[in-house]
Protein backbone atom coordinates (compact mmCIF):
# COMPACT_ATOMS: atom_id res chain seq x y z
CA UNK A 1 0.00 0.00 0.00
CA UNK A 2 1.37 3.55 -0.91
CA UNK A 3 1.89 5.42 2.02
CA UNK A 4 2.14 9.38 1.87
CA UNK A 5 3.38 10.68 5.25
CA UNK A 6 2.70 14.82 6.46
CA UNK A 7 4.34 15.87 9.31
CA UNK A 8 1.56 17.68 10.48
CA UNK A 9 -2.08 17.32 10.87
CA UNK A 10 -2.94 20.68 12.40
CA UNK A 11 -0.77 23.87 11.88
CA UNK A 12 -0.95 27.32 13.61
CA UNK A 13 1.26 30.23 12.50
CA UNK A 14 1.43 33.76 12.47
CA UNK A 15 1.23 36.31 9.54
CA UNK A 16 4.87 36.95 8.20
CA UNK A 17 6.09 33.55 9.33
CA UNK A 18 8.08 31.39 7.22
CA UNK A 19 6.10 27.91 7.28
CA UNK A 20 7.62 24.37 6.39
CA UNK A 21 4.83 21.88 5.60
CA UNK A 22 6.55 17.93 4.62
CA UNK A 23 5.86 15.22 2.61
CA UNK A 24 7.19 11.73 2.42
CA UNK A 25 6.36 8.97 0.39
CA UNK A 26 7.79 5.46 0.46
CA UNK A 27 6.69 4.25 -2.97
CA UNK A 28 9.26 5.41 -5.19
CA UNK A 29 7.10 7.58 -6.99
CA UNK A 30 8.75 10.10 -9.47
CA UNK A 31 5.85 12.70 -9.33
CA UNK A 32 4.69 14.64 -6.41
CA UNK A 33 1.89 17.27 -5.73
CA UNK A 34 1.05 20.16 -3.69
CA UNK A 35 -2.80 20.83 -3.47
CA UNK A 36 -5.16 22.87 -1.28
CA UNK A 37 -8.31 22.60 -0.66
CA UNK A 38 -11.07 25.03 -0.26
CA UNK A 39 -14.91 24.68 0.60
CA UNK A 40 -16.50 25.33 -2.76
CA UNK A 41 -13.42 25.38 -4.61
CA UNK A 42 -11.93 21.62 -4.85
CA UNK A 43 -8.40 20.90 -5.08
CA UNK A 44 -6.39 23.25 -6.25
CA UNK A 45 -2.67 22.42 -7.71
CA UNK A 46 -0.02 24.51 -5.77
CA UNK A 47 3.44 23.12 -6.77
CA UNK A 48 4.27 19.91 -8.47
CA UNK A 49 7.66 17.52 -9.01
CA UNK A 50 8.29 15.06 -12.05
CA UNK A 51 12.03 14.76 -10.11
CA UNK A 52 14.64 15.32 -8.12
CA UNK A 53 15.59 19.04 -8.08
CA UNK A 54 12.42 19.06 -10.51
CA UNK A 55 9.44 21.66 -10.16
CA UNK A 56 6.49 22.72 -12.40
CA UNK A 57 3.92 25.91 -11.52
CA UNK A 58 0.95 24.67 -10.85
CA UNK A 59 -2.66 26.43 -11.00
CA UNK A 60 -2.04 28.45 -7.94
CA UNK A 61 1.73 28.79 -6.92
CA UNK A 62 1.93 32.76 -5.45
CA UNK A 63 2.92 32.89 -1.83
CA UNK A 64 4.66 29.58 -2.46
CA UNK A 65 7.96 27.80 -3.20
CA UNK A 66 8.99 24.25 -3.07
CA UNK A 67 11.79 22.19 -2.54
CA UNK A 68 12.44 18.29 -4.06
CA UNK A 69 16.10 17.36 -2.57
CA UNK A 70 15.47 13.78 -2.44
CA UNK A 71 13.25 11.23 -4.22
CA UNK A 72 10.97 10.71 -1.27
CA UNK A 73 10.84 13.96 0.17
CA UNK A 74 8.43 16.98 -1.44
CA UNK A 75 8.49 19.93 0.78
CA UNK A 76 6.13 23.32 0.74
CA UNK A 77 7.47 26.53 1.85
CA UNK A 78 5.05 29.25 2.32
CA UNK A 79 7.70 32.39 2.20
CA UNK A 80 5.91 35.00 4.40
CA UNK A 81 2.41 33.47 5.51
CA UNK A 82 -0.67 35.84 5.23
CA UNK A 83 -4.22 34.61 6.49
CA UNK A 84 -5.76 34.09 3.21
CA UNK A 85 -2.98 31.15 3.00
CA UNK A 86 -5.45 29.66 5.94
CA UNK A 87 -6.42 26.29 4.46
CA UNK A 88 -6.27 22.24 3.92
CA UNK A 89 -2.67 21.34 2.66
CA UNK A 90 -2.57 17.75 1.03
CA UNK A 91 0.40 16.04 -0.78
CA UNK A 92 0.07 13.65 -3.32
CA UNK A 93 2.27 11.15 -5.51
CA UNK A 94 2.03 9.24 -8.31
CA UNK A 95 4.08 6.95 -10.35
CA UNK A 96 3.42 7.96 -13.85
CA UNK A 97 1.07 10.28 -16.48
CA UNK A 98 -2.69 9.16 -16.26
CA UNK A 99 -2.18 6.92 -12.99
CA UNK A 100 -4.47 8.09 -9.35
CA UNK A 101 -2.40 10.04 -7.24
CA UNK A 102 -2.19 9.11 -3.93
CA UNK A 103 -2.88 11.79 -1.22
CA UNK A 104 -1.58 12.10 2.72
CA UNK A 105 -3.64 12.69 5.54
CA UNK A 106 -3.60 16.84 5.41
CA UNK A 107 -1.92 19.67 7.39
CA UNK A 108 -4.87 21.91 8.38
CA UNK A 109 -2.83 25.33 8.47
CA UNK A 110 -4.53 28.35 10.41
CA UNK A 111 -2.53 31.49 9.46
CA UNK A 112 -3.38 34.31 12.35
CA UNK B 1 -17.08 27.98 -16.58
CA UNK B 2 -15.40 25.50 -14.01
CA UNK B 3 -13.33 22.43 -15.67
CA UNK B 4 -14.90 20.04 -13.87
CA UNK B 5 -18.48 20.61 -12.75
CA UNK B 6 -20.49 18.91 -10.44
CA UNK B 7 -23.60 19.39 -8.32
CA UNK B 8 -22.62 19.76 -4.73
CA UNK B 9 -25.65 17.85 -3.22
CA UNK B 10 -26.21 16.78 -0.35
CA UNK B 11 -27.89 14.38 -1.99
CA UNK B 12 -30.07 12.46 1.69
CA UNK B 13 -31.03 8.88 0.15
CA UNK B 14 -32.24 6.04 2.49
CA UNK B 15 -30.31 3.11 3.02
CA UNK B 16 -30.87 0.46 0.16
CA UNK B 17 -31.54 3.62 -2.12
CA UNK B 18 -29.76 3.95 -5.96
CA UNK B 19 -28.37 7.29 -6.24
CA UNK B 20 -26.47 8.71 -9.28
CA UNK B 21 -23.78 11.35 -9.44
CA UNK B 22 -22.79 13.15 -13.06
CA UNK B 23 -19.79 15.37 -13.45
CA UNK B 24 -19.21 17.33 -16.62
CA UNK B 25 -15.75 18.60 -17.95
CA UNK B 26 -14.61 21.33 -20.38
CA UNK B 27 -11.22 19.99 -22.23
CA UNK B 28 -12.27 17.41 -24.73
CA UNK B 29 -8.84 16.13 -25.10
CA UNK B 30 -9.37 14.68 -21.34
CA UNK B 31 -7.63 10.92 -21.44
CA UNK B 32 -8.21 10.23 -17.74
CA UNK B 33 -10.76 10.22 -15.57
CA UNK B 34 -11.58 9.09 -11.68
CA UNK B 35 -13.63 9.20 -8.63
CA UNK B 36 -12.28 9.63 -5.65
CA UNK B 37 -14.25 9.73 -2.03
CA UNK B 38 -13.32 11.57 0.54
CA UNK B 39 -14.72 11.58 4.03
CA UNK B 40 -15.48 14.37 6.20
CA UNK B 41 -11.95 16.22 7.51
CA UNK B 42 -9.68 13.52 5.23
CA UNK B 43 -7.84 12.79 2.49
CA UNK B 44 -9.10 12.00 -0.56
CA UNK B 45 -8.81 8.25 -1.52
CA UNK B 46 -9.57 6.63 -5.10
CA UNK B 47 -12.77 4.78 -5.08
CA UNK B 48 -12.27 4.01 -9.50
CA UNK B 49 -10.96 5.02 -12.48
CA UNK B 50 -13.28 5.21 -15.23
CA UNK B 51 -13.20 3.59 -18.66
CA UNK B 52 -14.49 4.03 -21.90
CA UNK B 53 -16.17 1.33 -21.74
CA UNK B 54 -17.66 1.94 -17.89
CA UNK B 55 -16.73 -0.17 -15.16
CA UNK B 56 -18.27 -1.63 -12.27
CA UNK B 57 -16.94 -2.71 -8.81
CA UNK B 58 -19.32 -3.96 -6.84
CA UNK B 59 -21.95 -1.64 -5.80
CA UNK B 60 -20.41 0.82 -8.06
CA UNK B 61 -20.59 1.74 -11.79
CA UNK B 62 -19.19 4.43 -13.40
CA UNK B 63 -19.90 5.52 -16.75
CA UNK B 64 -18.19 7.90 -19.61
CA UNK B 65 -19.43 9.70 -22.57
CA UNK B 66 -16.81 11.33 -23.84
CA UNK B 67 -19.27 13.15 -27.05
CA UNK B 68 -21.21 14.51 -24.10
CA UNK B 69 -17.95 14.91 -21.79
CA UNK B 70 -19.91 14.03 -18.43
CA UNK B 71 -18.91 11.07 -16.07
CA UNK B 72 -21.84 9.21 -14.45
CA UNK B 73 -21.20 7.59 -10.78
CA UNK B 74 -24.05 5.36 -10.16
CA UNK B 75 -24.33 3.44 -6.42
CA UNK B 76 -26.75 0.43 -5.84
CA UNK B 77 -27.87 -0.62 -2.56
CA UNK B 78 -26.42 2.57 -0.66
CA UNK B 79 -24.77 1.85 2.98
CA UNK B 80 -24.55 4.14 5.68
CA UNK B 81 -20.74 3.78 5.33
CA UNK B 82 -21.41 5.60 1.81
CA UNK B 83 -21.17 8.44 3.27
CA UNK B 84 -19.15 10.95 2.08
CA UNK B 85 -18.21 13.61 -0.55
CA UNK B 86 -17.37 11.90 -4.21
CA UNK B 87 -15.13 13.74 -6.23
CA UNK B 88 -14.77 14.07 -10.01
CA UNK B 89 -11.59 14.07 -11.63
CA UNK B 90 -10.24 14.38 -15.06
CA UNK B 91 -6.79 15.02 -16.14
CA UNK B 92 -6.09 18.21 -18.01
CA UNK B 93 -4.26 16.94 -21.45
CA UNK B 94 -1.61 18.81 -22.63
CA UNK B 95 -0.42 19.88 -19.11
CA UNK B 96 1.95 17.74 -17.86
CA UNK B 97 0.26 14.76 -15.13
CA UNK B 98 -1.81 17.06 -14.13
CA UNK B 99 -5.50 16.68 -12.41
CA UNK B 100 -8.49 18.85 -11.89
CA UNK B 101 -10.82 17.81 -8.86
CA UNK B 102 -14.51 18.76 -9.20
CA UNK B 103 -15.84 20.45 -5.76
CA UNK B 104 -17.07 17.63 -5.25
CA UNK B 105 -20.84 15.85 -4.30
CA UNK B 106 -22.02 14.95 -0.87
CA UNK B 107 -24.00 12.43 -0.24
CA UNK B 108 -25.50 11.67 2.85
CA UNK B 109 -27.12 7.74 3.41
CA UNK B 110 -29.76 7.58 6.42
CA UNK B 111 -31.06 4.73 8.16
Amino acid sequence: DVKVTQSSRYLVKRTGEKVFLECVQDMDHENMFWYRQDPGLGLRLIYFSYDVKMKEKGDIPEGYSVSREKKERFSLILESASTNQTSMYLCASNSGINQPQHFGDGTRLSIL
Amino acid sequence: RKEVEQDPGPFNVPEGATVAFNCTYSNSASQSFFWYRQDCRKEPKLLMSVYSSGNEDGRFTAQLNRASQYISLLIRDSKLSDSATYLCVVNRSGGYNKLIFGAGTRLAVHP
